[in-house]
Order: C-alpha cells, then structure tokens, then sequence
C-alpha cells in the first residue's frame, strides 16, 4: 500500500524558515519523481513544485509563486522527499501535500497518491 | 501558464441525476493532459481521471471524462450520496501544472 506521511508543518513568524518532510511507503521511491501540492484555507489546490529521479539530475523546478524562498530535495535511501521554505509569507499559509506524480512522458505530471497534508501556518 | 477555469462553481442535483462539470483550457492543452480530481471535506484529494478519459484504479464507471484542446467534461452518469464532493481539473501538459478552480457538487 502506498503511503506518504507528511511531518514539519505548524504556525512560524512570516520571513522565518520551515521544513517539511514526505516519508514514503509502500512503492519504488527512487523510480518516481516527486512533488508538493498547497491548499490554502477554504480554497483551491497550488501546484507547488517537483523533484526529478536521481537518475534525472535530482534537479527540482518550483511554481513561481515560490521560486527562490522553496526548495525540494530528496533523500532516495530514507525514502523521504522535503520542502525547505524560507522568507515566508502569510500567503503561504496552506495544507501541504506530498504527492506522487504519474507521467506518460518526461516532465507531464498528474497525482495519484495523497498524503493527508500538514498544515502550515505564517503569521505573527 | 495554461489557465483553466470550471463551470459551473456549484452543482446542485439530487442522488440519481447526473453531474455535468466543465473545464475549458486556455491556450489549447496538448495531448489531452487533463486530470479530474474528487476532494470530499476534511480529506485529501482522489485522482478520478487522467489522459481527458482514463479512470483511475478502483474508480466506479459512472465516473466518465471527455473532450480535447480547449473544452473537457466530467460526467457523473447517476450521482450516489458518497459523490457529492469538490471536483478539480488539473492540467500537466506544461508547467507550470495548474488546477481549475473548482466545482462543489452539493445536495438539492
């Protein structure tokens, strides 16, 4: 059974830095790229950003929303994918998903698997 | 960034009817990359649809996706009381992957 289980999250300062982390279970994690989806409160969902296989550069691209304060990174031999944020702002208060992407071809990604989110909250 | 807007913002219908959701795409999607996206409160969301057609695993065939470029459809053929829910598109055919706003299938 898949499972990714998301951990890090809670209330910060805004231009203070938080952590998520994605442990994940139950498939090949270093066959599959990864990626994180946003939903702020009582809204829509937000791409947010994913990371390639190793296999692929491990290299990451970010929405420009967060481009330059996000960074994804993953440690294939933990089975964990993370999200660095830095400068947040009070927009960036969300529930964070890990998901895991599916692709027909190269970087065109949808998610079949959810984790249940940790939330993220940025005020003072 | 490939916009997509839904309609209508909220569905109201009784068990039985059927759902009729629609996502236009702008500019044009390539490869019919759309996904369809089930989110019931307080729950993360289910991939029901992806390719504009394809169910996903374990997804009941009254659920049905059509349509290409611009203009895709998510029907629900005879709505069930689990059914009533959120319904988002999502297009990969480019990033970034961007979500329609959504869809509130509510209760008559």
């Amino acid at each position: 059974e898949v499972q990714l289980v998301e951990s890090g999250g809670g209330l910060v300062q805004p231009g203070r830095s938080l952590r998520l982390s994605c442990r994940t279970s139950g498939f090949s994690f270093g066959t599959y790229a990864m990626a994180w989806v946003r939903q702020a409160p009582g809204k829509g969902l937000e791409w947010v950003g994913f990371i390639r296989l190793n296999s692929y550069g491990g290299t990451a691209e970010c929405a420009a929303s967060v481009k330059g304060r996000f960074t994804i990174s993953r440690d294939d031999s933990k089975r964990i994918v993370y999200l660095e944020m830095n400068s947040l702002k009070s927009e960036d208060t969300a529930l964070y998903y890990c998901v895991r992407p599916q692709s027909p071809n190269g970087d065109h990604y949808y998610f079949d698997y959810w984790g249940q989110g940790t939330l993220v909250t940025v005020s003072s | 960034e490939i916009v997509l807007t839904q309609s209508p913002g909220t569905l109201s219908l009784s068990p039985g009817e059927r759902a009729t959701v629609s996502c236009r795409a702008s500019p044009s999607l390539s490869n019919n990359y759309l996904a369809w996206y089930q989110q019931k409160p307080g729950q993360a969301p289910r991939l029901l649809i992806s390719a504009a057609s394809i169910r996903a695993t374990g997804i009941p065939d009254r659920f049905s996706g059509s349509g290409s470029a611009t203009d895709f459809t998510l029907t629900i053929s005879r709505l069930e009381p689990e059914d009533f829910a959120m319904y988002y598109c999502q297009q990969y055919g480019s990033s970034p992957f961007t979500f329609g706003p959504g869809t509130k299938v509510d209760i008559k």
